[in-house]
């Protein structure tokens, strides 16, 4: 079965440090890859997706990923954290036109000023 | 962007009774549609596959007849927990699948803002 594994579980920065989530997923095959983040008290937002073209993925608020197939990566990065950026991030992978997303087991970033 | 809602956000019931949550596409309709399970400080768990006009795949270790799943128009889906447990207590998140109108390059899901279920 496939698994995403997301190393960091809590990372915490001061404000314009930069950030680099990683995820690594298992699965051999095409892949479609996702970031969400989850806010305090709010519900899962995709930040960035890649299907298929440019592996360097640009998302909102200034995030970005970085697909390598090579090493089945997918790490999410930004050059400098605000403190609104404190919020649970997920990785999740499907395989190419399937439906099923697996998630990895977040990372809480906690920005400090 | 595409929207989904959940209704109700909390709610709180006795052991043994029913309770009903609702997902709704407000904005796209969603041919499928997911409910997954989140506990504290871990990550969402899929439950189940919710497919409008037919019957949901659920997950392995899911049991269909305690979580029952009603996919009835291209913009709600239900969940209904029958009998509950306090075991049953947990966030319950659904989501709706926007294949784009292409197809294909806008295959994402969108997530609703979920329902903290507490069984006394």
């Amino acid at each position: 079965a496939q698994s995403v594994s997301q190393h960091n579980h809590h990372v915490i920065l001061s404000e314009a440090a930069s950030l680099e989530l990683g995820c690594n997923y298992s699965y051999g095959g095409t892949v479609n890859l996702f970031w969400y983040v989850q806010y305090p008290g709010q519900h899962l937002q995709l930040l960035l997706k890649y299907f298929s073209g440019d592996p360097l993925v640009k998302g909102i608020k200034g995030f970005e990923a970085e697909f390598i197939k090579s090493k089945f990566s997918f790490n999410l990065r930004k050059p400098s954290v605000q403190w609104s950026d404190t919020a649970e991030y997920f990785c999740a992978v499907n395989p190419g036109g399937g439906n099923k997303l697996t998630f990895g087991t977040g990372t809480q970033l906690k920005v400090e000023l | 962007g595409a929207v989904v809602s959940q209704h109700p956000s909390r709610v709180i019931c006795k052991s043994g009774t029913s309770v009903k949550i609702e997902c709704r596409s407000l904005d796209f309709q969603a041919t499928t549609m997911f409910w997954y399970r989140q506990f504290p400080k871990q990550s969402l768990m899929l439950m189940a596959t919710s497919n409008e006009g037919s019957k949901a795949t659920y997950e392995q270790g899911v049991e269909k007849d305690k979580f029952l799943i009603n996919h009835a128009s291209l913009t709600l889906s239900t969940l209904t927990v029958t009998s509950a447990h306090p075991e049953d207590s947990s966030f319950y998140i659904c989501s709706a699948r926007d294949v784009g109108a292409s197809g294909g390059a806008s295959d994402t899901q969108y997530f609703g803002p979920g329902t903290r279920l507490t069984v006394l």
